[in-house]
């Protein structure tokens, strides 16, 4: 596609519920990664894939948080039992070669 | 820990006017990011500055990379309003020796007024 697309682009859900929030990589691109936007923290790295290689994980703040990479394309970001601290916009990003990195729109997530 | 301080954070100027951006970040790299962001909407590439002593230009933005400095600067020339959004410099190595993890400033909120 033209640019990174992320979806849902908005999500309200319950505290204790599950998410799945999904990006669709610019084409070609090998590297993606998340990144979550908060108020109080700012923009905060939490995972890095690049091609086949094993992903960066240090970033997740908890284990209630996981991400894969289907194909070298797709990802997809889950976030167990969602807690109100999790309330964030997730991004994604993608890049060829690391160097310019192209954001997403962004998934709002809201947890109430 | 890779540190990057922007300032200032909130900077309102008249239409116009010029003015300098600064990002200043802790430990060595050899590249770094600006982007722009519009409330509501994700982050927009502005510049990559790959090498020390690299400057670029597009329209009243201007950035500049000084890696021995550990500095760069984004230079607004004769702001319009258009131009109010909050810019981010980011600069990759986050630790363990990423070259690939950003990490950003906490932004630059610009208003240009009338």
């Amino acid at each position: 596609g033209a640019g990174v697309s992320q979806s849902p682009s908005n999500k309200v859900t319950e505290k204790g519920k599950d998410v799945e929030l999904r990006c669709d990589p610019i084409s070609g691109h090998t590297a993606l990664y998340w990144y979550r936007q908060s108020l109080g923290q700012g923009l905060e790295f939490l995972i890095y894939f690049q091609g086949n290689s094993a992903p960066d994980k240090s970033g997740l703040p908890s284990d209630r948080f996981s991400a894969e990479r289907t194909g070298g394309s797709v990802s997809t970001l889950t976030i167990q039992r969602t807690q109100q601290e999790d309330s964030a916009v997730y991004l994604c990003a993608s890049s060829l070669h690391g160097n310019t990195i192209y954001f997403g729109e962004g998934s709002w997530l809201t947890v109430v | 820990e890779l540190k990057v301080e922007q300032n200032p954070l909130f900077l309102s100027m008249q239409e116009g006017k010029n003015y300098t951006i600064y990002c200043n970040y802790s430990t060595t790299s050899d590249r770094l990011y600006w982007y722009r962001q519009d409330p509501g909407k994700s982050l927009e590439s502005l510049f990559v500055l790959l090498s020390n002593g690299a400057v670029k230009q597009e329209g009243r933005l201007m950035a500049s990379l000084d890696t021995k400095a550990r500095l760069s600067t984004l230079h607004i020339t004769a702001a319009v309003h258009d131009l109010s959004a909050t810019y981010f410099c980011a600069v990759p190595g986050g630790g363990g020796g990423s070259n690939y993890k950003l990490t950003f400033g906490k932004g630059t909120l610009l208003t240009v007024n009338p």
